[in-house]
């Protein structure tokens, strides 16, 4: 069973900045993993912030940022914003035979 | 302005099946060269990746749903579906559709399963 994790809780003072990371069960994330991060406000749907490791959507605001770090995928938030507190997931793919998506468990992300 | 609508019962009863419809507007299933997917998120809990099919009707499913998943497609109405059968309270959850990889969303659809 593939396990994605996640840190289940950060807190960050604003414009500050903090980092996101994304761990796999089965060993060092890489590109081949196309790592996507998606941003969760209660009571709405999941948006997309960044997908194949670093790139950002056209509506993706400047002070999100992807990347690889120490095996994981991570998100990189800089100079943060109280409306950036949220629910943040990573989405690992997992390729070969039976190609598979796994979302990790979410960090909850204060701004205090 | 690409869109994506979950329809279906919000209320399904244990061991039936469980069926929901996405309808896409502003893009056409049948030329893209995308997949579009399921995802779902029990109350309270993280996100779970449920399958997805391309305009042919390829398909690819999360192996710990294969079982009881069925995604199909119909691009005359440019919709596409989802059948889970065999249903428990653990499936009870918002059920999103989306475009692989998941750039666009619906706005989701809370499914119950109770009797």
């Amino acid at each position: 069973q593939t396990v994605v994790t996640q840190e289940p809780s950060l807190t960050v003072s604003p414009g500050g900045t903090v980092t996101l990371t994304c761990a796999s069960t089965t060993g060092a994330v890489t590109i081949d993993y196309f790592p996507n991060w998606f941003q969760q406000k209660p009571g709405q749907a999941p948006r997309a912030l960044i997908y194949s490791t670093s790139n950002k959507h056209s509506w993706t605001p400047a002070r999100f940022s992807g990347s690889l770090l120490g095996g994981k995928a991570a998100l990189t938030l800089s100079g943060v914003q109280p409306e950036d507190e949220a629910e943040y997931y990573c989405l690992l793919y997992y390729g070969g035979g039976q190609p598979n998506w796994v979302f990790g468990g979410g960090t909850k992300l204060t701004v205090l | 302005q690409l869109q994506l609508q979950e329809s279906g019962p919000g209320l399904v009863k244990p061991s039936e099946t469980l069926s929901l419809t996405c309808t896409v507007s502003g893009g056409s299933i049948g030329t893209s060269n995308d997949y579009w997917g399921w995802i779902r998120q029990p109350p309270g809990k993280g996100l779970e990746w449920i399958g997805c099919i391309y305009f042919t009707g390829n398909t690819y499913y999360n192996p710990s749903l294969k079982s009881r998943v069925t995604i199909s497609v119909d691009t005359s109405k440019n919709q596409f579906s989802l059948r889970l059968t065999s249903v428990t309270a653990a499936d009870t959850a918002i059920y999103y559709c989306a475009r692989q990889p998941l750039d666009y969303w619906g706005q989701g659809t809370l499914v119950t399963v109770s009797s």
